[in-house]
C-alpha cells in the first residue's frame, strides 16, 4: 500500500526540541521530493520545509528557518524534521507529503505537536 | 510571498446545485517553461489530511469525480462543483506551487443548505 506514516509528535515546553519521522512505503521514496506541512488547530495549511530526492537541496518557511532542519534517509525510506527552539505558535498537526508530478499528491495522517508550558 | 485570496469563506449549497469557489493569486503563477498554471485545489474533510483534487489549474487527479472542475487564467482561478453531493461537505483550499514559499488560500467551507 502506498502510504506515509508520521510519528514523533508530543507535548513539549517552549524552547524544547522534537524530532518528527515519516515512514514511506509502497513507492520508490528515493525518487520523490518530500515536504513537511502543518495545520494549527482549526486553521489552514502552511508549508514548512522541502527536500529534494538526494537530500542536497532544502527549503524552509521563514517562520521556521534557523530552528527546523529537514533530512531524509533513502536507505530507510524515511523523512525527518528536527525541530529546535520550539515556540507556542509551532503547535500544529504536522504532515509529511510527497510531491508528485505537480504538487503534494500523497499525505500522511499527521502527528500532533503541542508546545505549551 | 505569493498571497492566495479565496472567496467566499463559506457557502451553503443545496444538494444537486452548483458550488463555485474563487481564488486570486497576488502574482502570476504561470510557468514560463511549460505555460502551465502552478495552481492546485485540495479538499479536506474533518479529521482527514487534504486530498489533491486538481493540479495545473484544471487537471483532475485520477479518481476525482468529474463534477469537480477547475478553471482560470492570469491570477484568477475557480473551483466548481457541479451537482453538490453530501460527501462533498469539506473545506477547500487553493494552493500555488510556482514560487517558494509555496502558499495556500485560507480555505472555503462548503456545507449543505
Amino acid at each position: 500500500e502506498v502510504q506515509l506514516v508520521e510519528s514523533g509528535g508530543n507535548l513539549v515546553q517552549p524552547g524544547g526540541s522534537l524530532r518528527l519521522s515519516c515512514a514511506a512505503s509502497g513507492f520508490t521514496f528515493s525518487t520523490y521530493e518530500m515536504n513537511w506541512l502543518r495545520q494549527a488547530p482549526g486553521k489552514g495549511l502552511e508549508w514548512v520545509s522541502h527536500i529534494n530526492p538526494s537530500g542536497i537541496t532544502v527549503y524552509y518557511a521563514n517562520s521556521v528557518k534557523g530552528r527546523f532542519s529537514i533530512s531524509r534517509d533513502n536507505t530507510k525510506n524515511s523523512l525527518y524534521l528536527q525541530m529546535d527552539s520550539l515556540r507556542v505558535e509551532d503547535t500544529a498537526l504536522y504532515y509529511c507529503a510527497r510531491a508528485g508530478r505537480s504538487t503534494y499528491d500523497l499525505w500522511g495522517q499527521g502527528t500532533l505537536v503541542t508546545v505549551s508550558s | 510571498d505569493i498571497v492566495m485570496t479565496q472567496s467566499p469563506d463559506s457557502l451553503a449549497v443545496s444538494l444537486g446545485e452548483r458550488a463555485t469557489i474563487n481564488c486570486r493569486s497576488s502574482q502570476s503563477v504561470l510557468g514560463r517553461s511549460n505555460n502551465k498554471f502552478y495552481l492546485a485545489w485540495y479538499q479536506q474533510k474533518p479529521g482527514q489530511p487534504p486530498k489533491l483534487l486538481i493540479s495545473w489549474a484544471s487537471t483532475r487527479e485520477s479518481g476525482v469525480p468529474d463534477r469537480f472542475s477547475g478553471s482560470g487564467s492570469g491570477t484568477d482561478f475557480t473551483l466548481t462543483i457541479s451537482g453538490l453531493q453530501a460527501e462533498d461537505v469539506a473545506v477547500y483550499y487553493c494552493h500555488q506551487y510556482h514560487t517558494t514559499p509555496w502558499t495556500f488560500g485560507r480555505g472555503t467551507k462548503v456545507e449543505i443548505k
